[in-house]
């Protein structure tokens, strides 16, 4: 099984900042990793495919990247609308697999 | 839109049964790939199965082998999850997926295992 290994576990950072949240993938997924938002009570919502691309509608603020086997989520200028748990999924092979998440918070 | 619409979920006791449906509306629901997911209290998401458009590929979460049965009407444009031999540990909100690659989700549905 692939192993999706996300850090941080939890994330505090001011209104403004830039925010990055990673995710390490234990063999080679291609482009095939989602960036979810969750709000508490809420179902996730897609905000990065395919590693790179914005969901239509997504704020540009959010971009995602990939390195081999590194892929990384950022927010460039943290909103207050942001806070949520943030997951990385990977969809390349099954089981898929999701990464633990990554708690965002306002500091 | 697209629209997934979760049912079924309630209080079951340990060993027993539930079936999940999810309805699909707003796109070609015979087209498409589906899978359910689910979410502990308080903890991350866990894939749990995946059923191809046909009905005919289907994969499983090793947690959930052998105790859950995905399935699909595309004539009625509803997705299932037969649940069995239900453990504590199977309490979750359990999400409808659309999509090979769990593009858009439902609102999920509670299912809680307890005597």
């Amino acid at each position: 099984d692939i192993q999706m290994t996300q850090s941080p576990s939890s994330l505090s950072a001011s209104v403004g900042d830039r925010v990055t949240i990673s995710c390490q993938a234990s063999h080679d997924i291609g482009n095939y990793l989602n960036w979810y938002q969750q709000k508490p009570g809420k179902a996730p919502k897609v905000l990065i495919y395919d590693a790179s691309n914005l969901e239509t509608g997504g704020p540009s603020r959010f971009s995602g990247s990939r390195t081999g086997t590194d892929f990384t989520f950022t927010i460039s200028s943290l909103q207050p609308e942001d806070i949520a748990t943030y997951y990385c999924l990977q969809y390349d092979d099954f089981p898929y697999t999701f990464g633990q998440g990554t708690k965002l918070e306002i500091k | 839109q697209v629209q997934l619409v979760e049912s079924g979920g309630g209080v079951v006791q340990p060993g027993g049964s539930l079936r999940l449906s999810c309805a699909a509306s707003g796109f070609t629901f015979s087209h498409n790939d589906m899978q359910w997911v689910r979410q502990a209290p308080g903890k991350g998401l866990e894939w749990l199965t995946y059923i191809d458009f046909g009905g005919d590929k289907k994969h499983y979460a090793d947690s959930v082998k052998g105790r859950f049965t995905i399935s699909r009407d595309n004539s009625k444009n509803t997705v299932f999850l037969q649940m069995n031999r239900l453990r504590r540990e199977d309490t979750a909100v359990y999400y409808c997926v659309k999509g090979l690659d769990c593009h858009e989700w439902g609102q999920g549905t509670l299912v809680i295992v307890s005597s």
